[in-house]
């Protein structure tokens, strides 16, 4: 059975400090990755997707950038951390690349920028 | 331009009591259609999907929801609710034409005892 694990479950940090958050998959090759940024109380951004290794697009500017270096891992991560950065982080895998692929969810990262 | 609408932004029902929850959705290719519910604090889970074929679909939980392109919809619906389907339920669009993918707002749903 495929997992997906996202860290840290929540994180607090101040304006201007760097961040980087991590998701793994497991017992998957080569997922499609993506990820999501909700606001409080708002709805999901996709932010980005990645199809395979090294490969990163970008839906949303929001000064964050994402990484892919091994197949099962898909990092966000910014140098600077904005007020507006606070939200809650979701990371997903599908199995396939399309349209009709069913999305996995992890189980996110809340992240409070004070 | 792609884009979701759920207006409702909360609906409350009674325990036993049938629910439907909107969805619109504009987009002017063949969309992809899923229904998502987000437990508090929690990932989200798919509760059924929508691309081709019989324009009702049936979901996990006794969830089902229907299509329709005329009225570029896709309503959420359940026989009778249960206290445990008290959650956030989101509608997504899925287009091909970008690999976009489009929520919407979300509609909080509270089930009365």
């Amino acid at each position: 059975a495929q997992t997906i694990h996202q860290w840290p479950v929540a994180e607090i940090k101040a304006v201007g400090s760097p961040l980087s958050l991590g998701c793994t998959i497991k017992g998957k090759s080569s997922p499609n990755l993506y990820w999501y940024w909700q606001a409080t109380g708002g709805t999901l951004q996709q932010l980005f997707y990645s199809i395979t290794v090294g490969q990163v697009e970008s839906v949303v500017q929001l000064n964050l950038s994402a990484s892919r270096p091994k197949d099962d891992q898909f990092i966000l991560s910014t140098e600077k951390l904005l007020l507006s950065h606070s939200g809650f982080y979701l990371c997903a895998w599908s199995r396939d690349w399309g349209n009709y692929a069913e999305q996995f969810f992890g189980p996110g990262t809340r992240l409070t920028v004070l | 331009a792609q884009s979701v609408t759920q207006p409702d932004a909360r609906v409350t029902v009674s325990e036993g009591a049938s629910l439907q929850l909107r969805c619109k959705y504009s987009y002017s290719g063949t969309p992809y259609l899923f229904w998502y519910v987000q437990y508090p604090r929690q990932g989200l889970q798919l509760l059924l999907k929508y691309y081709s074929g019989d324009p009702v679909v049936q979901g996990v939980n006794g969830f089902e929801a229907e299509f329709s392109k005329s009225n570029s919809s896709f309503h959420l619906r359940k026989a009778s609710v249960h206290w445990s389907d008290s959650a956030v339920y989101f509608c997504v669009l899925s287009a091909y034409s970008n690999n976009r993918i489009f929520f919407g707002d979300g509609t909080q749903l509270v089930v009365k005892p």
